[in-house]
């Protein structure tokens, strides 16, 4: 299993500009989210999806869109980057038990600037 | 008040030592806890699950204390490869079981 991949590694780009950071996880998990982690800030939720067709914000949702068309696949969107989106994303993704959901296992990460 | 906070450190060890890291949380109806370790420019992982009894692997201890909303990491005989940066996580419990909350992070570096 390849677990959760996140592309691109890195990313700059201009004030203004979108695109569409990608997540994909075989592990067949039902839960996922999008964390950014910004120096002293820990990291904070963005979106997450229950499944398929089921999508939430989170803490820091302004700025960002999600879908969740299928259980394997999340991608998030910045609509309009601007330098406050400059950051460290995080992709995550858990299964449910009799005690909720357990351990998130992440993806690399995409290290994005703004300019 | 943050709803997750931790020990600001950094911790600066020698190999060897016993360094003991603790958190707070502001949620009572959080469920469950966990301690994840992080290192430099590197993706979070699970360390240990925290347990209402305590529970303990190899040289780490894990503590709850639902009471006073306190969690606790207690690693023993230090490594150097135990230097890296541990985030304390709460889930926020009820219908909101996969949001995880964590807290800044406490840097830990182990010395020879």
């Amino acid at each position: 299993n390849a677990g959760v991949t996140q592309t691109p590694k890195f990313q700059v780009l201009k004030t203004g500009q979108s695109m569409t950071l990608q997540c994909a996880q075989d592990m067949n998990h039902e839960y996922m989210s999008w964390y950014r982690q910004d120096p002293g800030m820990g990291l904070r939720l963005i979106h997450y999806s229950v499944g398929a067709g089921i999508t939430d914000q989170g803490e820091v949702p302004n700025g960002y869109n999600v879908s969740r068309s299928t259980t394997e696949d999340f991608p998030l969107r910045l609509l309009s980057a601007a330098p406050s989106q400059t950051s460290v994303y995080f992709c995550a993704s858990s299964y449910s038990t009799q005690r909720g959901y357990n351990e998130q296992f992440f993806g690399p990460g995409t290290r994005l600037t703004v300019l | 008040r943050k709803e997750v906070e931790q020990d600001p450190g950094p911790f600066n060890v020698p190999e060897g030592a016993t360094v003991a890291f603790n958190c707070t949380y502001s949620n009572s109806a959080s469920q469950s806890f966990f301690w994840y370790r992080q290192d430099c420019r590197k993706e979070p992982k699970l360390l240990m699950s925290v347990y209402s009894s305590g529970n303990e692997d190899g040289r780490f201890t894990a503590q709850l204390n639902r009471a006073s909303q306190y969690i606790s990491l207690l690693i023993r005989d230090s490594k150097l490869s135990d230097s890296a940066t541990y985030l304390c996580v709460v889930n926020a419990g009820g219908t909101s079981y996969g949001k995880l909350t964590f807290g800044q992070g406490t840097i830990l570096t182990v010395h020879p």
